[in-house]
C-alpha cells in the first residue's frame, strides 16, 4: 500500500526566513509526484509535478525537489502571503489507477 | 490552464432534503472525476471515483444511495447527497483528471460547503 509522510506538521516562519517541507514516499511504482497549496475553505491548487529522482521545478519563491524516497518543497524568502496548507500527493498505480493517496499536510505560517 | 469550477460555493439546506453539487472541467476535457470530502484540519478523503459514462466506484464506506454521482459528459460530474442529515455536513471538493494527462495529476475545483441544519 502507497504512503506519504509530511512533516513537520506545522511550520512558522518569519517573513525572508527560508526553509523546507518533506515529503517521503512509499510506493510499489512511482508514477509521479504532486505538490499541491490549499488555503482555507478552498480547494488544492496545483503546484508541481514531479517524476523521475532528480528532477527540480520552480516557481516564484517555491523549489520541489525529488529523490527516490523524498520530496522536498523548499520556500525561499517566503511572504505572508505564502501561508496556507501544503500537500503532497502520489498517484496509485494497478486496480486504484490515477487515484491519490495525500499526505497530512504541512501548515505552513509565515509573520510578517 | 485547467480550470475546475464548482456549484454552489455553499449550501445550506434542512434535513431530509437532497441536495445536487456540480462539478465542471472549463478548459479540458475529463473522463475521470473525482470526489472528495473533508473535515476540519483534515487531508482529503476519496468517496468515489467517476468516468464518464459508467458507474461510478466508491470507496469502501461510502454509501453509494446516499451519495449519487453521475458523470453525464467529459465536462461535469454531479454529485448528489440524499435525504442528508446534520452529519452530511462537510466540505466536498471534486477534482478531475484531463484526458490524456500525462502523470495522471488532478486539478480540484474550489469546493462546496454543506450545512445540514
Amino acid at each position: 500500500e502507497d504512503q506519504v509522510t509530511q512533516s513537520p506538521e506545522a511550520l512558522r516562519l518569519q517573513e525572508g526566513e527560508s526553509s523546507s517541507l518533506n515529503c517521503s514516499y512509499t510506493v510499489s511504482g512511482l508514477r509521479g509526484l504532486f505538490w499541491y497549496r490549499q488555503d482555507p475553505g478552498k480547494g488544492p491548487e496545483f503546484l508541481f509535478t514531479l517524476y523521475s529522482a532528480g528532477e527540480e521545478k520552480e516557481k516564484e519563491r517555491l523549489k520541489a525537489t525529488l529523490t527516490k524516497k523524498e520530496s522536498f518543497l523548499h520556500i525561499t524568502a517566503p511572504k505572508p502571503e505564502d501561508s496556507a496548507t501544503y500537500l503532497c500527493a502520489v498517484p496509485a498505480g494497478g486496480t486504484s489507477y490515477g487515484k491519490l493517496t495525500f499526505g497530512q499536510g504541512t501548515i505552513l505560517t509565515v509573520h510578517p | 490552464g485547467a480550470v475546475v469550477s464548482q456549484h454552489p460555493s455553499r449550501v445550506i439546506c434542512k434535513s431530509g432534503t437532497s441536495v445536487k453539487i456540480e462539478c465542471r472541467s472549463l478548459d479540458f476535457q475529463a473522463t475521470t472525476m473525482f470526489w472528495y470530502r473533508q473535515f476540519p484540519k483534515k487531508s482529503l478523503m476519496l468517496m468515489a471515483t467517476s468516468n464518464e459514462g459508467s458507474k461510478a466506484t466508491y470507496e469502501q464506506g461510502v454509501e453509494k444511495d446516499k451519495f449519487l454521482i453521475n458523470h453525464a459528459s467529459l465536462t461535469l460530474s454531479t454529485l448528489t447527497v440524499t435525504s442528508a442529515h446534520p452529519e452530511d455536513s462537510s466540505f466536498y471538493i471534486c477534482s478531475a483528471r484531463p484526458w490524456g494527462a500525462t502523470y495522471n495529476e488532478q486539478f480540484f475545483g474550489p469546493g462546496t460547503r454543506l450545512t445540514v441544519l
